[in-house]
């Protein structure tokens, strides 16, 4: 059972425009929301998290919002940029237990120049 | 050390035989994970280390695989008797620990992976 959902195993969009990247979730006892970027050969690097009880998050160019009801999130990227082409994980995590974390199948973004 | 690492970067070994996989973290974090992933597909969880014990280890896939951690920092995760549907890249990640509050404790951080072939 997929927990974590990305749909969309690949987006493309034009340098300078916005990326959005989708995530949805069934696990209602999520409470903490991450979101990975990973360029080939190497770890997944932190980018940015929400918590449950916020709707949105923002760093820089990169926004996550979170609609509980609908058990989605997303990954808005503004302007997007050459480098950040790379797969991004969405993740979940649920407070009880030990906080294991589940983790998307990935979306593989591609930013032309 | 300034992130987390992991020995070997890559491993080519034949079916059959037994190998170990390092993971050192980043220093202060109590908490360790192991995941799995295989070509074209996501994250697969393994077990994870809450300082040296492993409450969970229901997301080893036979038990072919063994984790271990000691003084809670390095840990090693064995595979015994691989085949080749073990290969893959295997990643270590650490965070600070546990808990309610401050959700930073759980942000976990990735090293490079160990990229594994079985022949």
């Amino acid at each position: 059972d997929q927990q974590v959902k990305q749909n969309s195993p690949s987006l493309s969009v034009q340098e300078g425009r916005i990326s959005i990247l989708n995530c949805d979730y069934t696990n209602s006892m999520f409470d903490y929301f991450l979101w990975y970027k990973k360029y080939p050969a190497e770890g997944p690097t932190f980018l940015i998290s929400i918590s449950s009880i916020k709707d949105k998050n923002e760093d820089g160019r990169f926004t996550v919002f979170l609609n509980k009801s609908a058990k989605h999130l997303s990954l808005h990227i503004v302007p997007s940029q050459p480098g950040d082409s790379a797969v991004y994980f969405c993740a979940a995590s649920d407070l009880g237990g030990y906080q294991k974390v589940t983790f998307g199948t990935g979306t593989k973004l591609q930013v032309i120049p | 050390g300034a992130g987390v690492s992991q020995s070997p970067s890559n491993k080519v070994t034949e079916k059959g035989k037994d190998v170990e996989l390092r993971c050192d973290p980043i220093s202060g974090h109590t908490a360790l994970y192991w995941y799995r992933q295989r070509l074209g597909q996501g994250l697969e969880f393994l077990i994870y280390f809450q300082g040296n014990s492993a409450p969970d280890k229901s997301g080893l896939p036979s038990d072919r695989f063994s984790a271990e951690r000691t003084g809670e920092s390095v840990s090693t995760l064995t595979i015994q008797r691989t085949q080749q549907e073990d290969s893959a890249v295997y990643l270590c990640a650490s965070s600070l620990g546990f808990g309610t509050s401050g959700l930073l404790l759980r942000t976990q951080y990735f090293g490079p992976g160990t990229r594994l072939l079985v022949l």
